[in-house]
């Protein structure tokens, strides 16, 4: 079944940009929507944004600003960078597949990454 | 934005009890709703997409329902193992979100 493992560094500078890489094993990329989704400790679920394997993208309006993400469909791996980070971006950083049903469109997250703690702290 | 929320936050339950947790949209959202599973040091686990569908694999004590802005999630039977946090999350905007998520843990 398909795996998704999240890796980078754990430890960010404050105003540096943090960059993550989630590998897709077991399943093609393609033809799937790919979010990265982020939960500070002891805190809910944000969705940060997502890249369809053609490269268009979405993000979340409260961090527009600062993301790109990136897909390298021939390593079967798409990319997360969030630039300016402050210690509010400090998570657990998800990646996970989107799942979506035409026609009408619903789509779900599944599976998920194990998550990978980002600290930022000088 | 589509804001969501979840009631109760939290809830103490004994094994074998039926438990009921809500979602509400900000908005209509017709039946653009999912429900995750999320244990302690663990990645969310999908229960139930599109506001009523059980993902495959997850037992059958858990439903969904619900449309348009109230949503339902039910566990008919509480099981160990089912201690944990429950998030919904809609999709009906791009701008997907969480509700807060409801901690069951044991009586």
């Amino acid at each position: 079944q398909v795996q998704l493992q999240e890796s980078g560094p754990g430890l960010v500078k404050p105003s540096e940009t943090l960059s993550l890489t989630c590998t897709v094993s077991g399943g093609s990329i393609s033809s799937y929507y790919w979010s990265w989704i982020r939960q500070p400790a002891g805190k809910g679920l944000e969705w940060i944004g997502r890249i369809y394997t053609s490269g268009s993208t979405n993000y979340n309006p409260s961090l527009k600003s600062r993301v790109t993400m990136s897909v390298d469909t021939s390593k079967n791996q798409f990319s997360l960078k969030l630039s300016s980070v402050t210690a509010a971006d400090t998570a657990v950083y998800y990646c996970a597949r989107g799942v979506q049903i035409r026609p009408n469109g619903k789509n779900w997250f599944d599976p998920w990454g194990q998550g990978t703690l980002v600290t930022v702290s000088s | 934005d589509i804001q969501m929320t979840q009631s109760p936050s939290s809830l103490s339950a004994s094994v074998g009890d039926r438990v009921t947790i809500t979602c509400r949209a900000s908005q209509s959202i017709s039946s653009y709703l999912n429900w995750y599973q999320q244990k302690p040091g663990k990645a969310p686990k999908l229960l139930i997409y599109a506001a009523s569908s059980l993902q495959s694999g997850v037992p059958s004590r858990f439903s969904g329902s619900g449309s348009g802005t109230d949503f339902t999630l039910t566990i008919s039977s509480l099981q160990p193992e089912d201690f944990a946090t429950y998030y919904c999350q809609q999709s009906y905007s791009t701008r997907f979100t969480f509700g807060p998520g409801t901690k069951v843990d044991i009586k």
